[in-house]
């Protein structure tokens, strides 16, 4: 079993549309919780950094993150074109290792 | 936010070159950096964490001789991919930590040629 499984889409929405993208991973150490936005060619930008279970808005963008049931996922209200980029989760634990585990990512396509 | 430079974006080379990448972190120290892989639609990979004033630690997999990392200052790390051959023609990135958050570079494009 992967420790971070992601639907890799693509995933292509309207303009004005609500997006959900989500994570699911296995290992429970995992402490923090973030998303990632990679256009092509440039390297990752955070978006999104959380520890807690629940809700934390930033603008459009709402990452929720559910320990119980090991799953994360990033909501983009208003989507625009500007937002058509691959979006990473990315998680991290404070032991041992210190390098984040990415999901494989999402390329998502907002259509005008 | 904090800011990684990551110098140069594209380097075209012909097999054989060795190829040096830098990376610098540059308004915060990082006695840690990290470099990673990306191939085409695909994810991130770690292949080695840097370390200032000590080896760098590979991932399993990674030739340590292929791929030379010295971290010789609080703000600078750099990759030498030597003797590059067409089949490590990716994408490379590396990134720092600043207080619990990774920041990335921009990112290096290798073509071997």
């Amino acid at each position: 079993q992967k420790e971070v499984e992601q639907d890799p889409g693509p995933l292509s929405v309207p303009e004005g549309a609500i997006v959900s993208l989500n994570c699911t991973y296995s290992n429970s150490a995992f402490q923090y919780f973030m998303w990632y936005r990679q256009y092509s060619r440039k390297g990752p930008e955070l978006l999104m950094y959380t520890y807690s279970s629940g809700n934390k808005e930033d603008g459009r963008f709402t990452a929720q993150v559910d320990k119980s049931s090991k799953y994360i996922s990033l909501f983009i209200r208003d989507s625009q074109p500007s937002d058509s980029a691959t979006y990473l989760c990315a998680f991290f634990m404070d032991t041992g290792r210190r390098a984040l585990t990415f999901g494989s990512g999402t390329r998502l396509q907002v259509q005008p | 936010g904090a800011v990684v430079s990551q110098h140069p974006s594209r380097v075209i080379c012909k097999s054989g070159t060795s190829v040096k990448i830098e990376c610098r972190s540059l308004d915060f120290q990082a006695t840690t950096m990290f470099w990673y892989r990306q191939f085409p639609k695909q994810s991130l990979m770690l292949m080695a964490t840097s370390n200032e004033g000590s080896k760098a630690t590979y991932e399993q997999g990674v030739e340590k001789d292929k791929f030379l990392i010295n971290h010789a200052s609080l703000t600078l790390s750099t990759l030498t991919v030597a003797s590059a051959h067409p089949e490590d023609s990716s994408f490379y990135i590396c990134s720092a930590p600043n207080s619990g958050i990774q920041y990335f570079g921009a990112g290096t494009r290798l073509s071997v040629l």
